[in-house]
């Protein structure tokens, strides 16, 4: 049963484009939606975060926008750096519970 | 940094042989979390604890178990490793305050159980 759900396991584009990373939950329950980063050998660190009463959060280079009628969310990245290469994950959260998405990886070209 | 550590970092066992991985948090708090990561799966909540003694199963909890004697350590146990076991497991802790709705995850630990 998964929740969250991240339909592309992988992504590449050109270094200065933009990213589009997409994500869809289930659970209308879920009132925070987050994004986290992954680099190889390290844990998740924390990227950008959305409450459901909110459409849209920027910090940088990184927007995060909600659809709740749609149940999905999409993070933006602009402009893509070398450096963005990572996982991403999508997780959405309730008082109770966090799901994650299986993740996508972005492999931003030079 | 959240303070998290893990130990080991790496672990290679064989079937059948029981095996505890340590999660240590030197910043007193409360919740903590054990997930394991697989491809295709994404990150799965195995156990959390939400106080000292006080813990509760997660999603994929059967052949595991877990305890938090202490507010700074929260112990996952595999009691008879099996190959479905292979993974990488992270450990995490809840944030504070404004951090509160967020997770913050320790480096992880690479488990093969061969």
């Amino acid at each position: 049963d998964q929740q969250v759900k991240q339909n592309s396991p992988s992504l590449s584009v050109q270094e200065g484009r933009i990213s589009i990373l997409n994500c869809d939950y289930t659970n209308s329950m879920f009132d925070y939606f987050l994004w986290y980063k992954k680099y190889p050998a390290e844990g998740p660190t924390f990227l950008i975060s959305i409450s459901s009463i909110k459409d849209k959060n920027e910090d940088g280079r990184f927007t995060v926008f909600l659809n709740k009628s749609a149940k999905h969310l999409s993070l933006h990245i602009v402009p893509s750096q070398p450096g963005d290469s990572a996982v991403y994950f999508c997780a959405a959260s309730d008082p109770d519970d966090m799901r994650f998405g299986a993740g996508t990886r972005l492999t931003v070209k030079p | 940094d959240a303070g998290i550590t893990q130990s080991p970092r790496h672990k290679v066992t064989e079937t059948g042989t029981p095996v505890t991985l340590r999660c240590h948090q030197t910043e007193n708090h409360r919740y903590m979390y054990w997930y394991r990561q697989d491809p295709g799966h994404g990150l799965r909540l195995i156990h959390y604890s939400y106080g000292v003694k006080d813990t509760d199963k997660g999603e994929v909890s059967d052949g595991y178990s877990v305890s938090r004697s202490k507010t700074e350590d929260f112990l996952l146990t595999l009691e008879s490793a099996t190959s479905s076991q292979t993974s990488v497991y992270f450990c995490a802790i809840r944030g504070r305050g404004g951090d509160g709705e967020k997770l913050f995850f320790g480096s992880g630990t690479q488990l093969s159980v061969l």
